[in-house]
């Protein structure tokens, strides 16, 4: 099975433009998670989608946003890029394993604003 | 919401040491707890998980230990090699509504095994 795979893998960009970014989850998972990993605050937890609803939140602000396709696929929006926003950016798919709930993390996007 | 405490950050052995890695949790619905490994420029990849009606698990040289009473798990790692090298993320996940499931992160440890 091929596992979770995220494209780009690198991007640059600079302070006040967007981004989208595009996460495809193994094959059968319907959920995916999307985090922010930097080295100072490790990973947070940006959103949650699964059937294409958004069931979970973190507490970022509104200039990130994403969507879920039918295909399970996923993608997340940066709006108004600031320097901030430069991180690694992870997706991890999930197949709701019953009492367990195992991520798999995709190689991430590592954006950089200047 | 869940908060997870992470210690300590950093952590040095020598090879064939032991390494403890601490966690607390403050949600008391958490019910899993997975930790992750991540190499330098990879992925996090899930090591070993253990649940809630569980008070440890073993896979090898890694173990995981949970006291629900007092909301903590371990992670004990014997006979380090240098490729145990790496930053471990501990992890509680508790069911939040809607049918969905999230994950809380620790800071993370960087472990470094001397040779």
């Amino acid at each position: 099975k091929a596992g979770v795979t995220q494209t780009p893998r690198y991007l640059i960009k600079t302070r006040g433009q967007q981004v989208t970014l595009s996460c495809s989850p193994i094959s059968g998972h319907r959920s995916v998670s999307w985090y922010q990993q930097t080295p100072g605050q490790g990973l947070q937890f940006l959103f949650e989608y699964f059937s294409e609803t958004q069931r979970n939140k973190g507490n970022f602000p509104g200039r990130f946003s994403g969507r879920q396709f039918s295909n399970s696929r996923s993608e997340m929006n940066v709006s108004t890029l600031e320097l901030g926003d430069s991180a690694l950016y992870l997706c991890a798919s999930s197949a709701l394993a019953g009492f367990s709930y195992e991520q798999y993390f995709g190689p991430g996007t590592r954006l950089t604003v200047t | 919401g869940e908060n997870v405490e992470q210690h300590p950050s950093t952590l040095s052995v020598q090879e064939g040491d032991s390494a403890v890695i601490k966690c607390t949790y403050s949600d008391s619905a958490s019910n899993y707890f997975p930790w992750y490994k991540q190499e330098l420029g990879k992925r996090p990849q899930l090591i070993i998980d253990i649940r809630s009606n569980v008070g440890e698990k073993k896979d090898q040289r890694i173990a995981v230990t949970l006291n629900k009473t007092a909301k903590h798990f371990s992670l004990h790692i014997t006979e380090t090699q240098p490729e145990d090298s790496a930053v471990y993320f501990c992890a509680a996940v508790a069911y939040s509504g809607a049918g969905s499931y999230q994950l809380t992160f620790g800071k993370g440890t960087k472990l470094s095994v001397i040779p």
